[in-house]
């Protein structure tokens, strides 16, 4: 069965404080993964696909990275806006996409 | 561009009503649509998702089941709601083929009182 975990569960920053978000994935026949951001009481809103390890794409302060096991959500120096919920999912061979609980990111300022 | 509705936003129910959910896709033809459910410390669980009119996969046996009348409209019912429906229930689409990201809905808030 497929399994993505997220940690930490909660992670608090002081702005300017970068850090890391983890996604470890346990998928057989990896096709996609992804990375969303969820704000409180709204939809998913989608950030980052990485197809292969060694893949990184970037999108202002954020920068994703992944390798054959686990993909990493690099955070620089971020603001109260980037104050948000972080979804990471994975796309197997099945056909259907297996998120983690994601992790809850404060930035105080 | 392509955009994703739902509605109603927020939805109130006593048990034992019945529930209509619908979500409409507008900027694309044949998508791929799913419905997920999100319960508060928990991820996203898939409870149906379509490939087009008519063909509907269940992955969770419920009291729920879906619809798609049309090729962009996807819709979320049941015939009588426990408590244990209550949750946010959010409607997404991708592209068919490889693996695409799934755009999602904005959610209806739904509690079963």
């Amino acid at each position: 069965e497929d399994q993505v975990t997220q940690s930490p569960e909660a992670l608090r920053l002081q702005e300017g404080e970068s850090s890391s978000l983890n996604c470890s994935y346990t998928v057989s026949g990896l096709r996609g993964l992804f990375w969303y951001r969820q704000d409180p009481g709204k939809g998913p809103e989608f950030l980052f696909t990485l197809y292969s390890a060694g893949e990184e794409k970037e999108k202002e302060r954020l920068k994703a990275t992944l390798t054959k096991k686990e993909s990493f959500l690099h955070i620089t120096a971020p603001k109260p806006e980037d104050s948000a919920t972080y979804l990471c999912a994975a796309h197997g061979s099945n056909y259907k996409l297996t998120f983690g609980k994601g992790t809850l990111l404060t930035v105080n300022p | 561009s392509q955009t994703i509705h739902q509605w109603p936003a927020t939805l109130v129910q006593p048990v034992g009503s019945p529930l209509s959910l619908e979500c409409t896709v507008e900027g694309t033809s044949n998508p791929n649509l799913y419905w997920y459910r999100q319960a508060a410390g928990r991820g996203l669980q898939l409870l149906f998702y379509s490939v087009g009119i008519g063909q509907i996969s269940s992955e969770v046996p419920q009291n729920l089941s879906a619809s798609r009348p049309q090729d962009r409209q996807f819709i979320l019912s049941s015939k009588k709601l426990l408590l244990s429906d209550s949750g946010f229930y959010l409607c997404a689409w991708d592209r068919t083929g490889r693996s695409y990201e799934q755009y999602f809905g904005p959610g209806t808030r739904l509690t079963v009182t």
